[in-house]
């Protein structure tokens, strides 16, 4: 089984820089993705880490570190619509290519 | 750009009858998945589905549950005799020809049991 741990809930100001932390345990890793979810609507993929090192996208960059279990997503100039949940997802290594979903966390910017 | 479409938006339905919730995954993708969320609760994952027969599924997906592509474009998700406790958002996902590749969401269907 897979534990994944991610704050609940983040709060940051418009045009700030915030970091979303996930870490997990598993028994075997074989990558981890970031989805971003606003309320009502469905998972959108963000990024896909397998191995270490920071992947950079735009605004938004995402960190793995295999030896610690751990991972974050940095959103840089930080707007209004960023404000949604951010899913950190797992998969483990051997047979199964399906991810599980952490609890999320709950992005709120404000002005 | 391509899209994982689902029908409807909203089901609401009476506690032990029949619904099938309907997805139109990425045309070009071969793998196909149903998940559902709870609300406040975290995505789950249900079933997965590949050349026409389920490849892997959850705890969850109990024989209250089937899964069919009746046809080319269409994945589709019955749930036998529904329970208060199936109210969920239900969301298809597809990938491509890779099961390691990434899986792309539906706007999935909110499924309200009464």
């Amino acid at each position: 089984g897979q534990n994944i741990d991610q704050p609940t809930e983040m709060t940051a100001t418009e045009g700030a820089i915030v970091q979303i932390n996930c870490t997990y345990q598993t028994s075997g890793f074989n990558g981890l993705f970031w989805y971003q979810q606003h309320a009502g609507e469905a998972p959108t993929f963000l990024s896909y880490n397998v191995l270490d090192g920071l992947e950079e996208k735009g605004r938004f960059s995402s960190f793995l570190s295999r030896s610690k279990g751990y991972s974050y997503l940095l959103l840089k100039e930080l707007q209004m619509k960023d404000s949604a949940s951010y899913l950190c997802a797992v998969r483990e290594e051997g047979g199964s290519y399906i991810p599980t979903f952490g609890r999320g966390t709950s992005l709120i910017v404000h002005p | 750009e391509p899209e994982v479409t689902q029908t409807p938006s909203h089901q609401v339905t009476q506690m032990g009858q029949e619904v099938i919730l309907r997805c139109v995954p990425i045309s070009n993708h071969l793998y196909f998945y149903w998940y559902r969320q709870i609300l406040g609760q975290k995505v789950e994952f249900l079933v997965s589905f590949y050349n026409n027969e389920i490849s892997e599924k959850s705890e969850i997906f109990d024989d209250q549950f089937s899964v069919e592509r009746p046809d080319g474009s269409n994945f589709t998700l019955k749930i036998r005799s529904t329970k208060l406790e199936d109210s969920a958002m239900y969301f298809c996902a597809s990938s491509s020809d890779r099961i390691e590749d990434t899986q792309y969401f539906g706007p999935g269907t909110r499924l309200t049991v009464l």
